[in-house]
């Protein structure tokens, strides 16, 4: 069964350094989202994808942020200049479209800023 | 979207249902009610969806009342590896599809 991927699992960096997170959605699905989840915190979200631009964005997804399709298979999450709170889980889902709504979510990336 | 009312947590016997409450009172004619579960650590995953029918797939049943005021998610049979947050969300599609999660029910199946 496809399945959206992510990598790397664990992320560990300083504060201030650029750190972008990579995921494969799955291959015929056409929407695209980030969410993250801070440990102990509801699973929040961040950005959604469509036809090569952001269809809608939270309060969270401020100008450090950035995500970008560079080709037809990686959806890729860029933190210009991390700090301490952008420590969480960070998923990635695709949706195929159509009649279809649920979202398939990969198994995450841990990002650590330290 | 309308807001869901979950127990925050609830214990099952292994091989015996779960039952999984969600109460969304102010739910509007065009709003579906979603589940998904994550269990720990991982990617939310999604379970089943429904309107006004009663749904059923491989993993689980969903029982919606007749005024959609209500929903209970069932597990048949629970075994260990369902112990998971699970998420009931109502949801018309809008806003982009995104998916606003609550903090959940945590179910703990016990051997």
């Amino acid at each position: 069964e496809p399945e959206v991927t992510q990598t790397p699992s664990h992320q560990v960096t300083q504060m201030g350094q650029e750190v972008i997170l990579r995921c494969v959605p799955i291959s015929n699905h056409l929407y695209f989202y980030w969410y993250r989840q801070i440990l102990g915190q509801k699973v929040e979200f961040l950005v959604s994808f469509y036809n090569n631009e952001i269809s809608e964005k939270s309060e969270i997804f401020d100008d450090q942020f950035s995500v970008e399709r560079p080709d037809g298979s990686n959806f890729t999450l860029k933190i210009r200049s991390t700090k301490l709170e952008d420590s969480a889980m960070y998923f990635c889902a695709s949706r195929k479209g159509d009649s279809r709504w649920e979202q398939y979510f990969g198994p995450g990336t841990r990002l650590t800023v330290t | 979207d309308a807001k869901t009312t979950q127990p925050t947590s609830m214990d099952c016997a292994e091989g015996r249902a779960a039952n999984l409450p969600c109460n969304h009172s102010t739910i509007s004619g065009n709003e579906y009610v979603y589940w998904y579960r994550q269990i720990h650590s991982q990617g939310p995953q999604y379970i089943i969806h429904g309107l006004k029918n009663n749904e059923t797939n491989e993993m689980a049943s969903l029982i919606i009342t007749e005024d959609r005021k209500s929903s209970t998610l069932i597990l048949p049979h629970a075994t260990l590896r369902d112990t998971a947050v699970y998420y009931c969300i109502v949801w018309s599609g809008g806003s982009n599809y995104k998916l606003t999660f609550g903090k959940g029910t945590l179910l703990t199946v016990n051997p």
